[in-house]
C-alpha cells in the first residue's frame, strides 16, 4: 500500500504477557519512528530508526520495551510482561529521510490493551 | 530543549463560525512547525507545516496558520468551520539535528450545527 501500515490494529492481551507490533513504512522512507499515545496524555515519543544508523531510543520508557528494524524496512515494538499502564494506542511513522522539514506519515495505529 | 503548548484542551463552536486552535513552541533553534489532525479512531494526518519563507501557511480544508516568532507562536485558523472539522488537532515542533518531532497535548475541536 501507499501508506503506513501497522499490525494487528487491536490487541488485548493478559497482564504479564509479551506483545510484538509490527510497522510497514513507506516504501523507500529510511526514518521510523514509533510514538505512544494515551489517553489524556498526548503523543509520546518512543524511538527513531534512521537507516543504518544506531537508533535513538531515548523515549522507551523501560527496558521492557524494545524495537528493532530488519533491513532498513519493517519494523517491530516488543513490550515484554506487559502493564496495565502500557494500554495505549502505539503509532509508527516514516519520511522519506532525517530532514527535519519533510513530512512525518503516520500509520493508524496499534491499539493495545492489557487486561 | 523543545517544547509545544496547546492553550485549549477542547474547542467548542458552532458550525460556519470561525475557529482559532492556538500553539506556543519554546525552542533555541530555529524550528520547523507542523500541524496534524486525528479523525476519530484514526492515524495522524498533516495539515500544514511551517518551514521557512513567508509566515503565512495554508493547509488543506482550508486551514491556515501563521509563525510569529517574536511571540513563539504558530495558531491554526479556519474562518468557517464544518461538523466534518470535529477531531483531534495537535501542534507539532522540530529543530534541525533533532530526531523526533515533538507534539503538544492536542486540542479537541467540536463543531456543533
Amino acid at each position: 500500500g501507499a501508506g503506513v501500515s501497522q499490525s494487528p490494529s487491536n490487541k488485548v492481551t493478559e497482564k504479564g504477557k509479551d506483545v510484538e507490533l509490527r510497522c510497514d513504512p513507506i516504501s523507500g522512507h529510511t526514518a521510523l519512528y514509533w510514538y505512544r499515545q494515551s489517553l489524556g496524555q498526548g503523543l509520546e515519543f518512543l524511538i527513531y530508526f534512521q537507516g543504518n544508523s544506531a537508533p535513538d531510543k531515548s523515549g522507551l520508557p523501560s527496558d521492557r520495551f524494545s524495537a528493532e528494524r530488519t533491513g532498513g524496512s519493517v519494523s517491530t515494538l516488543t513490550i515484554q510482561r506487559t502493564q496495565q499502564e502500557d494500554s495505549a494506542v502505539y503509532l509508527c511513522a516514516s519520511s522519506k529521510d532525517r530532514v527535519a522539514g519533510n513530512t512525518i506519515y503516520f500509520g493508524e495505529g496499534s491499539w493495545l490493551t492489557v487486561v | 530543549a523543545q517544547s509545544v503548548t496547546q492553550l485549549d484542551s477542547q474547542v467548542p463552536v458552532f458550525e460556519e463560525a470561525p475557529v482559532e486552535l492556538r500553539c506556543n513552541y519554546s525552542s533555541s533553534v530555529s524550528v520547523y512547525l507542523f500541524w496534524y489532525v486525528q479523525y476519530p479512531n484514526q492515524g495522524l494526518q498533516l495539515l500544514l507545516k511551517y518551514l521557512s519563507g513567508s509566515t503565512l501557511v495554508k493547509g488543506i480544508n482550508g486551514f491556515e496558520a501563521e509563525f510569529n516568532k517574536s511571540q513563539t507562536s504558530f495558531h491554526l485558523r479556519k474562518p468557517s468551520v464544518h461538523i466534518s472539522d470535529t477531531a483531534e488537532y495537535f501542534c507539532a515542533v522540530r529543530s534541525g539535528g533533532y530526531n523526533k518531532l515533538i507534539f503538544g497535548a492536542g486540542t479537541r475541536l467540536a463543531v456543533h450545527p
